[in-house]
C-alpha cells in the first residue's frame, strides 16, 4: 500500500516571501502521479499543482512549484511571492497510474499554511 | 460551469439513524468518489463509481455505502450512525476512467452524529 507522509503540521511565511512545504511517499509503483491540494476555509479541495513520475522536468504553474526527486521518493512544493489568499491546509497526494486503482487518492495528513503580513 | 455539487452542506443526526448525502458531478463528467475528513484520520477514500457501477471501495464498513445515478449524480449512505462518523463528506469528480484525467472537489457535507 502507498503511504503519504507531511512532516510539517504548520508553517508560517511572511507576505512577499518563500515557502517551502515537504512531502515524502512509499510505493513499490513504477508510474503514478503526484499533487498538491489547497483547502482553505471554504473547504472545498483545489488542485494546485501535479506531477507525473514518468517526467523528470519539475511542474511549475505560476507562482507554485515543485522539487519532485524520484529516487528519495520526495515532493515538495514551493510557493514563491506568498499572498495572504494562500493561507490554507495543503495536501500532499498519491494516485497510482495503476487503472485498476487508479481512482483511489492518498492523502498525506497535511501542512496549515499561515502568511503574515 | 457548474462546479461539484455537495448537498447539504450541514447535517445533524443522532446515533443510530442512517444519512443519505448527495452528490452532483460536473456535466459530463462520469466518474464521483467519495472522501471522509476527519481530524484524526485525515482524508480517506470511501469509494468511486463510473458509470453506475461501483469501480472501487476503501476499508470502510458495510454500514457506508453509495450508488450512481444514470445522469452521473451519486448519493452515499450511512446507517446506523455511530459518533465516530462526524466528518466532512468529500465528493469529487472526474470525466473518465485514464489517469491522467484530474479530480475536481466539491466543498463537502459536514456531518454530526450526536
Amino acid at each position: 500500500a502507498q503511504t503519504v507522509t507531511q512532516s510539517q503540521p504548520e508553517m508560517s511565511v511572511q507576505e512577499a516571501e518563500t515557502v517551502t512545504l515537504s512531502c515524502t511517499y512509499d510505493t513499490s509503483e513504477s508510474d503514478y502521479y503526484l499533487f498538491w491540494y489547497k483547502q482553505p476555509p471554504s473547504r472545498q479541495m483545489i488542485l494546485v499543482i501535479r506531477q507525473e513520475a514518468y517526467k523528470q522536468q519539475n511542474a511549475t504553474e505560476n507562482r507554485f512549484s515543485v522539487n519532485f526527486q524520484k529516487a528519495a521518493k520526495s515532493f515538495s512544493l514551493k510557493i514563491s511571492d506568498s499572498q495572504l489568499g494562500d493561507a490554507a491546509m495543503y495536501f500532499c497526494a498519491y494516485r497510482s497510474a495503476n487503472t485498476g486503482t487508479a481512482s483511489k487518492l492518498t492523502f498525506g495528513t497535511g501542512t496549515r499554511l499561515q502568511v503574515t503580513l | 460551469k457548474a462546479g461539484v455539487t455537495q448537498t447539504p452542506r450541514y447535517l445533524i443526526k443522532t446515533r443510530g439513524q442512517q444519512v443519505t448525502l448527495s452528490c452532483s458531478p460536473i456535466s459530463g463528467h462520469r466518474s464521483v468518489s467519495w472522501y471522509q475528513q476527519t481530524p484524526g484520520q485525515g482524508l480517506q477514500f470511501l469509494f468511486e463509481y463510473f458509470s453506475e457501477t461501483q469501480r472501487n471501495k476503501g476499508n470502510f464498513p458495510g454500514r457506508f455505502s453509495g450508488r450512481q445515478f444514470s445522469n452521473s449524480r451519486s448519493e452515499m449512505n450511512v446507517s446506523t450512525l455511530e459518533l465516530g462518523d462526524s466528518a466532512l463528506y468529500l465528493c469529487a469528480s472526474s470525466y473518465g476512467s485514464r489517469t491522467d484525467y484530474g479530480y475536481t472537489f466539491g466543498s463537502g457535507t459536514r456531518l454530526t452524529v450526536v
